[in-house]
Protein backbone atom coordinates (compact mmCIF):
# COMPACT_ATOMS: atom_id res chain seq x y z
CA UNK A 1 0.00 0.00 0.00
CA UNK A 2 0.87 3.55 -0.82
CA UNK A 3 3.04 5.37 1.89
CA UNK A 4 3.36 8.80 2.27
CA UNK A 5 4.45 10.42 5.92
CA UNK A 6 5.12 13.96 6.69
CA UNK A 7 7.07 15.84 9.14
CA UNK A 8 8.38 19.11 10.02
CA UNK A 9 5.27 21.00 11.37
CA UNK A 10 5.20 22.80 14.46
CA UNK A 11 4.40 26.61 15.69
CA UNK A 12 6.36 29.40 14.40
CA UNK A 13 6.52 33.07 14.36
CA UNK A 14 5.19 34.79 11.56
CA UNK A 15 7.82 35.73 9.08
CA UNK A 16 10.04 32.96 10.30
CA UNK A 17 10.14 30.00 7.81
CA UNK A 18 9.40 26.63 8.09
CA UNK A 19 10.75 22.78 5.83
CA UNK A 20 8.29 20.55 5.67
CA UNK A 21 9.33 17.10 4.35
CA UNK A 22 6.80 13.83 2.80
CA UNK A 23 8.34 10.51 3.00
CA UNK A 24 7.51 8.05 0.54
CA UNK A 25 7.59 4.15 0.05
CA UNK A 26 5.72 1.13 -1.52
CA UNK A 27 5.57 2.86 -5.05
CA UNK A 28 8.28 3.94 -7.78
CA UNK A 29 8.66 7.60 -6.15
CA UNK A 30 10.66 8.93 -9.12
CA UNK A 31 7.93 8.04 -11.76
CA UNK A 32 4.95 10.65 -10.11
CA UNK A 33 3.90 13.98 -9.24
CA UNK A 34 3.91 14.86 -6.08
CA UNK A 35 1.42 17.88 -4.29
CA UNK A 36 1.27 19.69 -1.25
CA UNK A 37 -2.03 20.54 -0.61
CA UNK A 38 -2.88 22.64 2.50
CA UNK A 39 -6.21 22.95 4.92
CA UNK A 40 -6.80 25.47 7.38
CA UNK A 41 -8.52 24.56 10.54
CA UNK A 42 -12.35 23.63 10.21
CA UNK A 43 -11.73 25.12 6.76
CA UNK A 44 -11.96 23.22 2.89
CA UNK A 45 -9.16 21.97 0.72
CA UNK A 46 -6.54 24.56 -0.84
CA UNK A 47 -4.17 22.92 -3.31
CA UNK A 48 -0.31 24.50 -2.63
CA UNK A 49 2.47 23.40 -5.01
CA UNK A 50 3.57 20.18 -7.62
CA UNK A 51 6.71 18.98 -8.60
CA UNK A 52 7.46 16.94 -11.78
CA UNK A 53 8.70 13.44 -11.57
CA UNK A 54 12.05 14.17 -12.56
CA UNK A 55 11.65 17.41 -10.32
CA UNK A 56 12.26 19.72 -13.18
CA UNK A 57 9.30 21.29 -13.31
CA UNK A 58 7.26 23.98 -10.25
CA UNK A 59 3.84 24.92 -9.94
CA UNK A 60 2.05 27.10 -7.24
CA UNK A 61 -0.75 28.42 -6.34
CA UNK A 62 -0.73 32.34 -6.09
CA UNK A 63 -1.38 32.48 -2.47
CA UNK A 64 2.19 30.91 -1.71
CA UNK A 65 4.35 31.85 -4.97
CA UNK A 66 7.52 33.83 -4.12
CA UNK A 67 7.30 32.67 -0.68
CA UNK A 68 7.31 28.81 -0.67
CA UNK A 69 9.70 26.14 -2.54
CA UNK A 70 8.75 22.37 -3.62
CA UNK A 71 11.68 20.36 -4.06
CA UNK A 72 12.29 16.53 -4.18
CA UNK A 73 15.15 13.83 -3.63
CA UNK A 74 14.59 10.86 -5.92
CA UNK A 75 17.23 8.91 -4.15
CA UNK A 76 15.83 9.21 -1.20
CA UNK A 77 12.38 9.12 -1.84
CA UNK A 78 11.49 12.31 0.00
CA UNK A 79 9.82 15.79 -0.97
CA UNK A 80 9.73 18.67 0.75
CA UNK A 81 8.85 21.86 0.80
CA UNK A 82 10.51 25.25 2.27
CA UNK A 83 8.22 28.03 3.36
CA UNK A 84 9.22 31.54 4.05
CA UNK A 85 8.26 34.70 5.01
CA UNK A 86 5.14 32.83 7.27
CA UNK A 87 1.68 34.41 7.78
CA UNK A 88 -0.87 33.35 9.85
CA UNK A 89 -3.44 32.69 7.40
CA UNK A 90 -0.57 29.75 6.29
CA UNK A 91 -1.94 28.22 9.36
CA UNK A 92 -3.20 24.23 8.25
CA UNK A 93 -2.64 20.70 8.42
CA UNK A 94 -0.05 20.21 5.25
CA UNK A 95 -0.83 16.83 3.28
CA UNK A 96 1.79 15.87 0.61
CA UNK A 97 -0.42 13.42 -1.92
CA UNK A 98 0.61 11.63 -5.29
CA UNK A 99 -0.96 12.99 -8.71
CA UNK A 100 -2.63 11.11 -10.41
CA UNK A 101 -1.63 8.87 -13.43
CA UNK A 102 -3.61 10.89 -16.00
CA UNK A 103 -3.83 14.20 -14.01
CA UNK A 104 -3.61 16.50 -11.15
CA UNK A 105 -5.97 14.78 -9.16
CA UNK A 106 -4.39 13.47 -5.62
CA UNK A 107 -4.76 9.23 -5.37
CA UNK A 108 -3.04 9.01 -2.31
CA UNK A 109 -2.42 11.34 0.60
CA UNK A 110 -0.06 11.16 3.84
CA UNK A 111 -1.73 12.00 7.40
CA UNK A 112 -0.73 15.21 7.28
CA UNK A 113 1.59 17.89 9.45
CA UNK A 114 0.49 20.72 11.51
CA UNK A 115 1.74 23.84 10.94
CA UNK A 116 0.58 26.87 13.00
CA UNK A 117 2.04 30.61 12.65
CA UNK A 118 1.33 32.47 15.73
CA UNK A 119 3.56 35.63 17.71
CA UNK B 1 -9.30 30.51 -11.36
CA UNK B 2 -12.48 27.93 -12.08
CA UNK B 3 -14.66 28.06 -8.43
CA UNK B 4 -16.21 25.40 -7.46
CA UNK B 5 -19.62 25.85 -5.96
CA UNK B 6 -21.30 22.24 -4.42
CA UNK B 7 -24.60 22.15 -2.84
CA UNK B 8 -26.12 21.31 -0.62
CA UNK B 9 -23.59 22.21 2.23
CA UNK B 10 -25.35 20.02 4.13
CA UNK B 11 -27.17 16.51 3.81
CA UNK B 12 -29.32 14.55 6.58
CA UNK B 13 -30.14 11.52 4.97
CA UNK B 14 -30.72 8.00 7.10
CA UNK B 15 -28.78 4.49 6.11
CA UNK B 16 -29.64 3.18 3.16
CA UNK B 17 -31.26 6.61 1.57
CA UNK B 18 -29.52 7.38 -1.73
CA UNK B 19 -27.58 10.61 -1.51
CA UNK B 20 -26.88 12.96 -4.64
CA UNK B 21 -24.26 16.04 -4.25
CA UNK B 22 -24.01 18.42 -7.26
CA UNK B 23 -20.90 20.39 -7.72
CA UNK B 24 -21.32 23.57 -10.31
CA UNK B 25 -17.96 25.06 -12.08
CA UNK B 26 -17.39 28.70 -12.77
CA UNK B 27 -16.30 27.83 -16.48
CA UNK B 28 -16.36 24.55 -17.89
CA UNK B 29 -13.80 22.05 -16.91
CA UNK B 30 -11.59 20.90 -19.24
CA UNK B 31 -11.57 17.54 -20.55
CA UNK B 32 -14.04 16.77 -17.83
CA UNK B 33 -11.24 16.81 -15.28
CA UNK B 34 -13.29 16.58 -12.10
CA UNK B 35 -12.42 14.28 -8.79
CA UNK B 36 -14.75 13.63 -5.92
CA UNK B 37 -13.09 13.01 -2.12
CA UNK B 38 -14.06 11.80 0.95
CA UNK B 39 -13.06 13.02 4.18
CA UNK B 40 -13.88 11.91 7.69
CA UNK B 41 -12.79 14.08 10.97
CA UNK B 42 -9.43 13.94 11.66
CA UNK B 43 -8.63 11.87 8.29
CA UNK B 44 -6.72 13.08 5.41
CA UNK B 45 -9.09 12.84 2.16
CA UNK B 46 -9.38 10.06 0.09
CA UNK B 47 -10.04 9.54 -3.45
CA UNK B 48 -13.40 8.48 -4.63
CA UNK B 49 -14.21 9.50 -8.09
CA UNK B 50 -11.71 10.68 -11.13
CA UNK B 51 -12.06 12.14 -14.58
CA UNK B 52 -15.75 12.92 -13.16
CA UNK B 53 -16.97 8.96 -13.62
CA UNK B 54 -13.74 6.53 -12.77
CA UNK B 55 -14.18 4.92 -9.31
CA UNK B 56 -10.48 4.89 -7.79
CA UNK B 57 -9.14 1.66 -6.59
CA UNK B 58 -10.76 -0.08 -4.13
CA UNK B 59 -13.97 2.37 -4.03
CA UNK B 60 -17.18 0.28 -3.72
CA UNK B 61 -19.40 0.40 -6.64
CA UNK B 62 -22.29 2.18 -4.89
CA UNK B 63 -20.31 5.76 -5.18
CA UNK B 64 -21.02 6.77 -8.96
CA UNK B 65 -19.65 10.25 -10.83
CA UNK B 66 -21.43 12.01 -13.89
CA UNK B 67 -21.67 15.01 -15.17
CA UNK B 68 -19.38 17.45 -17.99
CA UNK B 69 -18.78 20.85 -18.96
CA UNK B 70 -19.77 22.43 -15.40
CA UNK B 71 -22.31 20.45 -13.67
CA UNK B 72 -21.06 17.29 -11.71
CA UNK B 73 -22.91 14.69 -9.62
CA UNK B 74 -22.22 12.18 -7.01
CA UNK B 75 -24.46 9.59 -6.13
CA UNK B 76 -24.45 7.38 -3.40
CA UNK B 77 -26.84 4.64 -3.85
CA UNK B 78 -27.84 3.18 -0.93
CA UNK B 79 -25.83 5.08 2.10
CA UNK B 80 -23.14 2.85 4.86
CA UNK B 81 -22.81 3.87 8.27
CA UNK B 82 -19.06 4.25 7.24
CA UNK B 83 -20.03 7.19 4.02
CA UNK B 84 -21.09 9.60 6.49
CA UNK B 85 -18.71 12.15 6.22
CA UNK B 86 -17.98 15.10 3.97
CA UNK B 87 -17.29 15.28 0.24
CA UNK B 88 -14.80 17.80 -1.54
CA UNK B 89 -15.22 17.83 -5.33
CA UNK B 90 -12.11 19.42 -7.49
CA UNK B 91 -11.20 20.22 -11.06
CA UNK B 92 -7.54 20.08 -12.36
CA UNK B 93 -8.18 21.08 -15.97
CA UNK B 94 -6.05 24.09 -15.01
CA UNK B 95 -4.76 24.69 -11.60
CA UNK B 96 -6.68 23.01 -9.38
CA UNK B 97 -9.55 23.95 -6.87
CA UNK B 98 -11.68 22.67 -4.56
CA UNK B 99 -15.36 23.13 -3.99
CA UNK B 100 -16.33 24.29 -0.08
CA UNK B 101 -18.01 20.81 0.66
CA UNK B 102 -21.03 18.91 1.33
CA UNK B 103 -21.88 16.77 4.80
CA UNK B 104 -23.57 14.22 4.70
CA UNK B 105 -24.90 13.38 8.43
CA UNK B 106 -27.02 10.84 9.72
CA UNK B 107 -30.54 12.00 9.80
Amino acid sequence: QVQLVESGGGVVQPGRSLRLSCAASRFTFRSYAIHWVRQAPGKGLEWVAVISSDGNNEYYAESVKGRFTISRDNSKNTLYLQMNSLRPEDTAMYYCARGGSSGWFFDYWGQGTLVTVSS
Amino acid sequence: EIVLTQSPGTLSLSPGERATLSCRASQSVSSNYLAWYQQKPGQAPRLLIYGASSRATGIPDRFSGSGSGTDFTLIISRLEPEDFAVYYCQQYGTSPTFGQGTKVEIK
